[in-house]
């Protein structure tokens, strides 16, 4: 248990329809990283927060959107869901740059 | 900017044998390095990293890699492979940059198929 939870672990939802998924950072964690693992694109880094601030921006389309709350947990919101968009959405902390990313489980969406 | 390059997207050894997953980077600043597995249906496990200082890194279940600047490499073994091991195996860059960022760039991933 890498002490990250993320929900929902799965989700099926319908094109066009918005979803949230949410993200507890492992106690003490200041940074979190959203990325998407998808067949074709492998491991893509999605965004990243840092006590609460955005600190950096990588393949995160405009139709997707995140934040983090002042209790340090992160939302990352998808909306106007695409077939394209199904894939597995991790979240990851750290204590702060250079330390070791540790990954949730993951939240498998299906867009149908 | 970084980039990461793992040869072969799937590797075959039977039980026992020597376990090596092959990783090169690109880095234009001293790099941090990691390597990742991912069993069915799991998330992401650190088995390793190298930030500075020896070279050789050993990780959990048996595994260790070596960072070799002149090659810019850092490749993954295990002297010898169990059926556990079967996985996914992603290397991974960090970037470092202001500002407290630290995102991570992956590989491609090998899958390991570990045979009887």
């Amino acid at each position: 248990d890498s002490g990250v939870t993320q929900t929902p672990k799965h989700l099926i939802t319908a094109t066009g329809q918005r979803v949230t998924l949410r993200c507890s950072p492992r106690s003490g964690d200041l940074s979190v990283y959203w990325y998407q693992q998808s067949l074709d694109q492998g491991l893509q880094f999605l965004i990243q927060y840092y006590n609460g601030e955005e600190r950096a921006k990588g393949n995160i389309l405009e139709r997707f959107s995140a934040q983090q709350f002042p209790d340090l947990h992160s939302e990352l919101n998808l909306s106007s869901l695409e077939l394209g968009d199904s894939a597995l959405y991790f979240c990851a902390s750290s204590a702060s740059s250079g330390n070791t990313i540790y990954f949730g489980e993951g939240s498998w969406l299906t867009v149908v | 900017a970084q980039s990461v390059t793992q040869l072969g997207s799937h590797v075959s050894v039977s039980e026992g044998a020597l376990v090596l997953l092959r990783c090169n980077y690109s880095s234009s600043v001293p790099p941090y390095l990691f390597w990742y597995v991912q069993y069915p249906n799991q998330g992401l496990q650190l088995l390793l990293k190298y930030t500075t200082g020896a070279t050789l890194v050993k990780g959990i279940n048996g595994f260790e890699a070596e960072f070799k600047k002149s090659e810019t490499s850092f490749h993954l073994t295990k002297p010898s492979a169990h059926m556990s091991d079967a996985a996914e195996y992603f290397c991974a860059v960090s970037v470092r940059g202001s500002g407290n960022t630290g995102k991570l760039i992956f590989g491609q991933g090998t899958t390991l198929q570990v045979k009887p």
